[in-house]
């Protein structure tokens, strides 16, 4: 079964406590993204990666870091998370060049207080 | 840049009443993809459609039709005879089509249908 799997699905921490936010995909797809969903906001993309060691930034990467050191793998990494990081974040795929569907993970809600 | 506006924040009806999600889209480009995506109270996304900007014709599915006018650039979205079920987030989404695969989001419309 295609599935792109985040973890955790719900965190709240303390703001400067470092975490990540795993995403893993067993679809072989290129691309990998991660968006974040706020009220009224809509998703917005934070980082998106085109294949293994290739990333770039989306339109909020402020305050995030990621990595793609194999293909099924993007983690998310907040590595001093602040409250405005406070959101719902989702891992998205799609064949790289494509332009089918992206396929989301179940999203992480995170609070940062 | 792209961006796409989706002019309705919320929309309540009841039960077998139709309703249009509209969604109005601005590109540069001469092809581009036009998503839509619906998100239930449980919180995932699920993908509805895909339009390329060649195809024109509407596509009814069910319940559920789609009306690309590329003069207007909407993409707007019909539910003939609403139910409780549908009551979600519907996000319409652009998509350049070039190599970077990028999705644009809009900002969403939240659906209520009252039995």
């Amino acid at each position: 079964e295609a599935q792109v799997t985040q973890n955790p699905r719900y965190l709240i921490t303390v703001t400067g406590k470092k975490l990540t936010v795993t995403c893993s995909q067993n679809m072989n797809h290129e691309y990998m993204s991660w968006y974040r969903q706020d009220p009224g906001l809509g998703l917005r993309q934070i980082y998106y990666s085109m294949n293994v060691e290739v990333t770039d930034k989306g339109d909020v990467p402020e305050g995030y870091k990621v990595s793609r050191k194999e293909k099924r793998n993007f983690p998310l990494i907040l590595e001093s998370p602040s409250p405005n990081q406070t959101s719902l974040y989702f891992c998205a795929t799609r064949l790289a060049g494509g332009t089918g569907e992206l396929f989301f993970g179940e999203g992480s809600r995170l609070t940062v207080l | 840049a792209q961006k796409v506006t989706q002019a309705q924040t919320e929309i309540s009806v009841v039960e077998k009443e139709d309703v249009t999600l509209d969604c109005v889209y601005e590109t540069r480009d001469t092809t581009y993809y036009l998503f839509w995506y619906k998100q239930p109270p449980s919180g995932e996304l699920v993908f509805l459609i895909r339009r390329n900007s060649f195809d024109e014709q509407n596509e009814i599915s069910g319940r559920y039709s789609w009306n690309f006018q590329k003069s207007t650039s909407s993409f707007n979205f019909t539910i003939t005879a609403s139910q409780v079920v549908d009551s979600a987030v519907y996000f319409c989404a652009h998509d350049r089509g070039s190599t970077l695969g990028r999705l644009y989001f809009g900002r969403g419309t939240q659906l209520t249908v009252w039995p």
